[in-house]
């Protein structure tokens, strides 16, 4: 399979720890992108990668979130001092370079904050 | 400031009836238009794009859309549902030319094909 992966599927955390997600994009695809999505709504835009370089950030994206790209392949999400309001699914995406290509979206890591 | 409208939560249709899934977008720009297709537990699948051009595009699985710039929508449509159609339907649109490049999604509406 060479759509974009995501790793975990599935963490359930208590409140307060940090944890960190994992997504391989679509191997020829510069671009990626992190979103989340909670029940019943649509994914919100969480932050955008250009290779190695973030180039756009959300104000969802509060300071207790980060994300990398460390060598324009992989990425990484970590939240630190999880709250309950960050139960969601994240989801990744990525893209061809020109802004008119569709992104292509993992399966999403679901989160639970108990 | 970029949003996308789905004013129906959920789309009732009987197999083998045509199927209309409806948004409409508001944009300062030229938008770039995509819908896309939800499974349970699964991420989200690309259906089909509206770029420039011929206002009907077709897409993925027997779907198509229709621009209409003047009604600022682009209706999701097929002729013939499948049960196996059933899932969660957003429609997004990104602007042209901003240099930002997130899509804006609207809240989905659920479609369930009867047998």
């Amino acid at each position: 399979d060479t759509g974009v992966s995501q790793d975990p599927r599935h963490k359930i955390t208590k409140r307060g720890q940090n944890v960190t997600f994992r997504c391989d994009p679509i191997s020829e695809h510069n671009r990626l992108y992190w979103y989340r999505q909670t029940l019943g709504q649509g994914p919100e835009f969480l932050t955008y990668f250009q290779n190695e370089a973030q180039l756009e950030k959300s104000r969802l994206l509060s300071d207790r979130f980060s994300a990398e790209r460390p060598k324009g392949s992989f990425s990484t999400l970590e939240i630190q001092r999880t709250e309950q309001g960050d139960s969601a699914m994240y989801l990744c995406a990525s893209s061809f370079e020109r802004e008119s290509y569709e992104q292509y979206f993992g399966p999403g890591t679901r989160l639970t904050v108990t | 400031a970029q949003s996308v409208a789905q004013p129906e939560d959920q789309v009732n249709v009987a197999e083998g009836n045509p199927l209309t899934v409806k948004c409409t977008y508001s944009v300062s720009g030229n938008p770039y238009l995509f819908w896309y297709v939800q499974y349970p537990n699964r991420g989200l699948q690309f259906l089909l794009k509206y770029i420039t051009g011929d206002n009907l595009v077709k897409g993925s699985y027997g779907f198509e859309a229709e621009f209409n710039k003047s009604q600022t929508s682009f209706h999701l449509k097929k002729p013939s549902a499948l049960v196996s159609d059933s899932a969660l339907y957003f429609c997004a649109v990104r602007v042209m030319n901003t240099g930002f490049q997130k899509l804006v999604f609207g809240t989905g509406t659920r479609l369930l094909v009867s047998p």
